[in-house]
């Protein structure tokens, strides 16, 4: 199985900061990567896919990178819609998939 | 497209958890992508939990396996999961999803709100 392990686990940052959250894969995905945005109550939305490409609605404020075993998500400017937990998800063993544990964002 | 789960909301220890996705907007017969089932523990991380294809294949995590079943219906548009043998650890939002197509990597792109099934007797 492919493990993800996200960092941190919880962040405290305030409007207008740049945060960046951390995904690492046990094994290569090569971009197998997606990022999820869930907030209290809701079900996730997906932000981003293969890595680095938005999904349709998102705000260009939403970056990723990486490629391998390790990947980002840039969150340029704050806002306060953004506090949140993030999560990212492999699909490179498709059609099996498994997600990190979260990242929680709070407002400092 | 719309997703939405819907069945009971507390089953007894032992017993089997059935719920049903009713899919909108989309044919899930046509092919293209697999549906899957997601589960989160309240206040705890997602889970995957396994997928179908329109083919009837299926895909489950290695430690659900043994106990989960899924199954395709359509001419309703649904698809279902069953969960046997249940405990209190199986307490949790069930969220049916629309996975990538096979090999694809394009994300779960729609779900549904989300169904809690508390397992207690």
């Amino acid at each position: 199985d492919i493990q993800m392990t996200q960092s941190p686990s919880s962040l405290s940052a305030s409007v207008g900061d740049r945060v960046t959250i951390t995904c690492r894969a046990s094994q290569s995905i090569t971009n197998y990567l997606s990022w999820y945005q869930q907030k209290p109550g809701k079900a996730p939305k997906l932000l981003i896919y293969a890595a680095s490409t938005l999904q349709s609605g998102v705000p260009s404020r939403f970056s990723g990178g990486g490629s391998g075993t390790d990947f980002t998500l840039t969150i340029s400017s704050l806002q306060p819609e953004d506090f949140a937990t993030y999560y990212c998800q492999q699909s490179y063993s498709s059609p099996r998939y498994s997600f990190g544990q979260g990242t929680k964002l709070e407002i400092k | 497209v719309q997703l939405q789960e819907s069945g009971p909301g507390l089953v007894k220890p032992s017993e089997t958890l059935s719920l049903t996705c009713t899919v909108s907007g989309y044919d899930i017969g046509s092919g293209g992508y697999h549906w899957g089932w997601i589960r989160q523990p309240p206040g705890k991380g997602l889970e995957w939990i396994g997928n179908i294809f329109h083919s009837g294949a299926t895909y489950f995590t290695p430690s659900l396996k043994s106990r989960v079943t899924i199954s395709l219906d359509t001419s309703k548009n649904q698809f279902s999961l069953k969960l046997s043998s249940v405990t209190a650890a199986d307490t949790a939002v069930y969220y049916c999803a629309r996975d990538a197509p096979y090999g694809g990597n394009t994300g779960t792109d729609y779900w549904g709100q989300g169904t809690l099934v508390t397992v207690s007797s």
